[in-house]
């Protein structure tokens, strides 16, 4: 079945900076990739998500890419601020399916 | 709009115990989600629904069980609880295609199997 893995498991960044956060998937098929942000005690919520007709799409301070054919998918944070810190999820998932695949999350922590 | 509501917040149960996690929504959603998350693993779907009266097994269904007799309700049960159903529940719901549309989550359902 489709697998997403999810790197780096934590990052830790000074406020300021940029964060990186990259997944990989192994359905070729899969053509929609969300990500979510998990706040301390709450559900996750769809922060940008891009279609597999897309490169790159961006919305303020954040940016998603993707790369089809090495099958893999990066979430970029600029000029980070404290209230970025969370965890973050990058899915997948295929129009035959229902289902999101999620990966195992990154622990972000903005230092001021 | 309240959105996704989940009751109850936390739970204890003894192992062999039963329970039913509720999750509601009131935003006419078809498509609805139960999502369990557990340290390192990210989130896994145990079961979901693409509509009233309709269930579906997810990637990790042992052991539960679900409902969708109404479209704004959707039920999580455990029969007889384990020490490994220890987790956070999440409940989903979405409008429309087939996983490829924003899920809203609800705040979650913490348990604990002793």
């Amino acid at each position: 079945g489709e697998n997403v893995e999810q790197h780096p498991s934590t990052l830790s960044v000074q406020e300021g900076d940029s964060a990186v956060i990259k997944c990989t998937y192994s359905d070729s098929a899969s053509n929609y990739f969300p990500w979510y942000k998990q706040e301390l005690g709450k559900g996750p919520q769809l922060i940008i998500d891009i279609r597999s007709n897309v490169g790159e799409k961006k919305d303020q301070r954040i940016a998603v890419t993707l790369n089809k054919t090495a099958k893999h998918f990066s979430l970029h944070i600029t000029e980070t601020q404290p209230e970025d810190s969370a965890v973050y999820f990058c899915a997948a998932s295929k129009g035959s399916s229902y289902k999101l695949i999620f990966g195992s999350g990154t622990r972000l922590l903005v230092r001021p | 709009n309240a959105g996704v509501t989940q009751t109850p917040k936390f739970r204890v149960l003894k192992t062999g115990q039963s329970m039913t996690l509720l999750c509601a929504q009131d935003m006419n959603h078809e498509y609805m989600y139960w999502y369990r998350q557990d340290p390192g693993m990210g989130l896994r779907l145990i079961h979901y629904s693409v509509g009233e009266g309709t269930t579906a097994k997810g990637e990790v269904p042992d052991g539960y069980n679900v409902s969708r007799l109404k479209k704004q309700n959707f039920l999580l049960g455990l029969e007889s609880a384990a020490p490994s159903q220890t987790s956070v529940y999440f409940c989903a719901s979405s409008y429309d295609r087939r996983g490829q549309e924003t899920q809203y989550f609800g705040p979650g359902t913490r348990l604990l199997v002793l």
